[in-house]
């Protein structure tokens, strides 16, 4: 399988706890992105990558939270002392480096803090 | 900043219905404009998109959309659904700010084809 890929697809912790996700995107492409999604509500925009370069952060994204993409492949999203309403699924995209392009998903990392 | 608001939560719709889901925008330059579909247990994938030239596009499986300019809307339509349909929707768009695909998200439509 070629598209997004996203690992662990479901992390339950306790709060307080810290996690971590790995995002694996499509490999000619340079930008990554991460998204949050919680129950009833569209995703929304974190942070994003153009290869190794964070270029834009979301006020969404507390000083708990960071990304890293050191070698412009892969990226991982690490929580830190999680609380509940850190509970979501939070989705990686990718896409070529274009102001017009497609973003393809990944199939998410489901968050349960309890 | 930019906004996009879908009006309806939740559409239950029989088999060879006509479906129409309402997108409006906020966003004072220019946009590229998406539909997004998310099938049950599957990620979001690209139903179709907007950027420039004619306003009536169409996607995969005989979706398709129209640009309103004066309006601010991206309305999606099937003149037929069928019960594979049901799925979510998310709206979205990407104002031409320079830098990145950074698209913002409706809330999203439940859509449930009845056979």
């Amino acid at each position: 399988d070629t598209g997004v890929s996203q690992n662990p697809r479901h992390k339950i912790t306790k709060r307080g706890q810290n996690v971590t996700f790995r995002c694996d995107p499509i490999s000619e492409h340079n930008r990554l992105y991460w998204y949050r999604q919680t129950l009833g509500q569209g995703p929304e925009f974190l942070t994003y990558f153009q290869n190794e370069a964070q270029l834009e952060k979301s006020r969404l994204l507390s000083d708990r939270f960071s990304a890293e993409r050191p070698k412009g492949s892969f990226s991982t999203l690490e929580i830190q002392r999680t609380e509940q309403g850190d509970s979501a699924m939070y989705l990686c995209a990718s896409s070529f480096d274009s102001n017009t392009g497609e973003l393809f998903f990944g199939e998410g990392s489901r968050l349960t803090v309890l | 900043a930019q906004s996009v608001s879908q009006h309806n939560h939740h559409v239950i719709l029989s088999e060879a219905a006509s479906l129409e889901l309402g997108c409006n925008y906020s966003y004072g330059g220019t946009v590229n404009l998406f539909w997004y579909v998310q099938y049950p247990g599957q990620h979001l994938q690209l139903l179709l998109k907007y950027f420039s030239g004619d306003p009536l596009v169409k996607g995969i499986k005989g979706f398709e959309a129209e640009f309103i300019k004066s309006k601010f809307s991206f309305n999606l339509r099937k003149p037929s659904v069928q019960w594979s349909d049901t799925a979510e929707y998310f709206c979205a768009v990407n104002g031409m700010t320079g830098g990145g695909n950074k698209l913002t998200f409706g809330t999203g439509t439940q859509l449930k084809v009845e056979l």
